[in-house]
């Protein structure tokens, strides 16, 4: 049940784009994203709660393609700070995510 | 925005002894809260549902006598690892989800060291 992330690490030059995509082998009904800063709690980006449905905060965006069962996060133009490990993770039926295992995002000045 | 707050950040214990960690909604309540474990570099796995004023329900793998769950008010979940060992030593968070809001709050997380 658990989502399965793609890719596992990403090290990028500052001002570089990333594509981080999440796929289920059940249907999706909601996707949440967040990162995590090392030693510290996730933090809540963004959900995507229809299919085709695609939100975005500053330089951050993500889609939700429900047919395929995938989501993809989208960092434009990266800064330091996005530096983290990214997961997402699907709502169950009775209100747990399940998380993937996580993408781990180096930005290099 | 709604704020989950956690206690201990950090703690070092000695095998075979008990170590609770404590779990607030500081500004909303909370019927359900959530337990994960976090093994470095590794995914945020989850233990345990924490109902208030019922039983936890338990991840399949987690053992219920030894992670016990109390969640006996509407703002307060603890979580309390009896006779740990150090490959009990992780990394555990909370979260829940204010009801007016859609996204779950994670607290700061509990670092546990067991020597």
């Amino acid at each position: 049940q658990q989502p399965v992330q793609s890719p596992q690490a990403v090290i990028l030059r500052e001002g570089e784009d990333a594509v981080i995509n999440c796929s289920s082998s059940k249907a999706l009904y909601s996707v949440h994203w967040y990162r995590q800063k090392h030693g510290e709690a996730p933090v809540f980006l963004m959900i995507l709660l229809k299919g085709g449905e695609q939100k975005g905060h500053e330089k951050i965006s993500a889609s939700f393609n429900e047919k395929k069962q995938q989501s993809s996060l989208y960092l434009t133009a990266s800064q330091l700070s996005y530096s983290g490990t990214y997961f997402c993770g699907i709502l169950t039926r009775d209100d747990k995510i399940i998380f993937g295992k996580g993408t781990r995002l180096h930005i290099l000045p | 925005g709604a704020v989950v707050s956690q206690h201990p950040s950090w703690v070092i214990c000695k095998s075979g002894t008990s170590v609770k960690i404590e779990c607030r909604s500081l500004d909303f309540q909370a019927t359900t809260m959530f337990w994960y474990r976090q093994f470095p570099k590794q995914s945020l796995m989850l233990m345990a549902t924490s109902n208030e004023g019922s039983k936890a329900t338990y991840e399949q793998g987690v053992e219920k006598d030894k992670f016990l769950i109390n969640h006996a008010s509407l703002t307060l979940s603890t979580l309390t690892v009896t006779s740990a060992h150090p490959e009990d030593s992780s990394f555990y968070i909370c979260s829940a989800r204010e009801p007016l809001l859609i996204g779950y709050t994670f607290g700061s997380g509990t670092r546990l060291t067991v020597v």
